[in-house]
């Protein structure tokens, strides 16, 4: 079964950048795996980052970014802002129809 | 502006089903998978499943193949999550997603529904 990883939990001080990844637990990711990313605050659904590893949802600021890093897709958000504080989810596209999401990253600013 | 709204809080008994409904308005309905994502309680987002309303077979993710039906219905633009033998770890936000036609990603969300199972 595929497993798609982030890290738990990271933190990141008020303007310093910070680069959250997602990978496989068998394998490495590419662009064939379409990797999005959602922010998703508590009790609110998630909010749609990135989608086809580096494009930038409609109205999402440019300090987020996406790429492939090594073997792992990755979100790197440039100046880190105390609402930037949430959960951040990537998900990866298996084909036929198949998305995996990953368990998430808790990111905290201070 | 694509809107996914979804039906009310629900409140169901251990071995009972659920079904949550999702009305896609705003744009184009058949063509368009929708999704269905779960959120259990301090936990992170797992897909469960999806359809194209215009091909009406869903795919789901093997963990609910056997208690897990998605439908969909073009005439009313509403896409439907069934959930059968419920129990309590199925206490959750159910959300509908909408998947874009490019790069495989979920453009839309809808509001979420709470699924409580209880005695």
């Amino acid at each position: 079964q595929t497993v798609v990883t982030q890290e738990p939990s990271f933190s990141v001080s008020p303007g310093g950048t910070v680069t959250l990844t997602c990978g496989l637990s068998s394998g490495s990711v590419s662009t064939n795996y379409y990797p999005s990313w959602y922010q998703q605050t508590p009790g609110q659904a998630p909010r749609t980052l990135i989608y086809n590893t580096n494009t930038r949802s409609s109205g999402v600021p440019d300090r987020f970014s996406g790429s492939i890093l090594g073997n792992k897709a990755a979100l790197t958000i440039t100046g880190a802002q105390a609402d930037d504080a949430c959960d951040y989810y990537c998900v990866l596209y298996m084909g036929s129809g198949i998305s995996v999401f990953g368990g998430g990253t808790k990111l905290t600013v201070l | 502006q694509v809107q996914l709204v979804q039906s009310g809080a629900e409140v169901k008994k251990p071995g009972s089903s659920v079904k949550v409904s999702c009305k896609a308005s705003g744009g184009p309905f058949s063509s368009y998978a929708i999704n269905w994502v779960r959120q259990a309680p301090g936990h992170g987002l797992e897909w469960m499943g999806g359809i194209i309303p215009v091909l009406g077979s869903a795919i789901y993710a093997q963990k609910f193949e056997d208690r897990l039906t998605i439908t969909a219905d073009e005439s009313t633009t509403t896409a439907y999550m069934e959930l059968s033998s419920l129990r309590s770890e199925d206490t959750a936000v159910y959300y509908c997603a909408r998947e874009s036609n490019i790069a495989w990603y979920f453009d839309y969300w809808g509001q979420g529904t709470l699924v409580t199972v209880s005695s």
